[in-house]
């Protein structure tokens, strides 16, 4: 059982529609992140969160919006996505954003397609 | 800077054979070193990790890696395989420098298990 759970499994939008994923973790941990994979590469990192501050945005285009509610949670809105943004979205999380001799712990992840 | 390079996109073995993929790293500081595997439909689960102390580190699944600082080299071996092995494998590299947050990703071997 992943420590990092994200919701929904699965999703499929048109590109005028406006949705949400969502990410939550009850370790501890005050870095989380959110990547970005397409079929058979490695995560593309997009966001991260440390203590609940965006830490890096990777040049991501403005139609997705991370959020940071508070440390367990973190979300991804989505809006006016284009097809090439169907992929699998992951969440991940980690004790610090700057120690990195931790380890990154994964959630299962959402598909997206879009329409 | 910190990059990764994963030799063989592909690797097949059967079952009760050695497994061995192969992982190289640059980095310009004390590298921390991971190996994570992904099933089908899943995210990231961290195999082992590499920080500091004993260079031989063993990990989850009967997995295990030498940190080789001479040879840049952070191999993953099994010495038997199972068809449960099956799936993509990511070495990944974080530095100790100011990009602390980001973990770099090789480009993934997919392991097959022959019956």
């Amino acid at each position: 059982d992943t420590e990092v759970t994200q919701t929904p499994k699965h999703l499929v939008m048109g590109m005028t529609n406006k949705k949400s994923l969502k990410c939550e973790q009850h370790m501890g941990h005050r870095a989380m992140y959110w990547y970005k994979q397409k079929a058979k590469k490695p995560p593309e990192l997009m966001f991260v969160y440390s203590y609940e501050k965006l830490s890096i945005n990777e040049s991501v285009p403005s139609r997705f919006s991370p959020e940071c509610p508070n440390s367990s949670l973190l979300n991804l809105h989505l809006h006016a996505l284009q097809p090439e943004d169907s992929a699998l979205y992951l969440c991940a999380s980690s004790q610090s954003g700057t120690a990195s001799n931790q380890p990154q712990h994964f959630g299962d992840g959402t598909r997206l397609s879009i329409l | 800077a910190q990059s990764v390079t994963q030799l063989g996109s592909h690797v097949s073995v059967s079952e009760g054979a050695l497994v061995l993929l192969r992982c190289n790293y640059s980095s310009s500081v004390p590298p921390y070193l991971f190996w994570y595997v992904q099933y089908p439909n899943q995210g990231l689960q961290l195999l082992l990790k590499y920080t500091t102390g004993a260079t031989l580190v063993k990990g989850i699944n009967g997995f295990e890696a030498e940190f080789k600082k001479s040879e840049t080299s952070f191999h993953l071996t099994k010495p038997s395989a199972h068809m449960s092995d099956a799936a993509e494998y990511f070495c990944a590299v974080r530095g100790g420098d100011s990009s602390a947050s980001k973990i770099i990703f090789g480009s993934g071997t997919r392991l097959s298990i022959r019956p």
